[in-house]
């Protein structure tokens, strides 16, 4: 069975910091992939980002970046310079290949970002 | 971008009542949508996955006479509560995978709908 882990529950930073969030998976699959998604506090989930099993080059966009590293199972956020606006909920989450079109994404309980002004 | 659209945001309804929900992909076309629940520690549970045109497949441990989902068209997915009890009170969140992507698309979701049960 997949899981999705994301120890840390809430975070509090001061405008400016950098953060990172990080993510943990189980998967049996060799096929897999990876997302991020915001949940601000109006409440819609906001893809973020898509990587898959076989790209395990970084992604930069903007003030986000994302460090995939699958010899520990990791796909960890970390958003540079954060602003008051990054202040939302944010999920990883894990879907499998082999349940093709109606594969499913698992989510990790989601970790609470604070950014304080 | 890929639109869901997602209807009522909030419902208050009395135990013992039905409720139902609606789910729209507005600029897509949807062969399947999903289900979530979300609770007050705010990990999404999936609890059905709906196909156009059959019947949803359940999660283990929902109740599918309780939670009755119809998909009726490419464009349409509803999520009926029966009976509601206060239990029930979540917020739900329906998501929809372009028909025309394949399973490693993004899932676009709805903005989810706040049941409270009285």
């Amino acid at each position: 069975a997949q899981k999705v882990t994301q120890a840390q529950t809430e975070i509090s930073v001061v405008e400016k910091e950098d953060v990172t969030l990080d993510c943990v998976y189980e998967t049996r699959d060799t096929t897999y992939y990876l997302f991020w998604y915001k949940q601000p506090p109006s409440g819609e989930l906001v893809f973020l980002i898509r990587r898959n099993s076989f790209d395990e080059q970084n992604e930069i966009s903007g003030r986000y970046s994302w460090n995939f590293q699958k010899s520990t199972s990791s796909f960890n956020f970390t958003i540079t310079a954060s602003q008051v606006v990054d202040s939302a909920v944010y999920f990883c989450a894990l879907s499998e290949k082999r349940s093709g079109a109606n594969s499913k994404l698992t989510f990790g309980k989601g970790i609470t970002l604070s950014v304080r002004p | 971008g890929a639109v869901v659209s997602q209807h009522p945001s909030r419902v208050i309804c009395k135990s013992g009542t039905s409720v139902k929900i609606e789910c729209r992909s507005l600029d897509f076309q949807a062969t399947t949508m999903f289900w979530y629940r979300q609770f007050p520690k705010k990990s999404l549970m999936l609890m059905a996955t709906s196909n156009e045109g059959s019947k949803a497949t359940y999660e283990q441990g929902v109740e599918k006479d309780k939670f009755l989902i119809n998909h009726a068209s490419l464009t349409l997915s509803t999520l009926t509560v029966t009976s509601a009890h206060p239990e029930d009170s979540s917020f739900y969140i329906c998501s929809a995978r372009d028909m025309d992507h394949s399973y490693n698309s993004p899932l676009h979701f709805g903005n989810g709908t706040r049941l409270t049960v009285t």
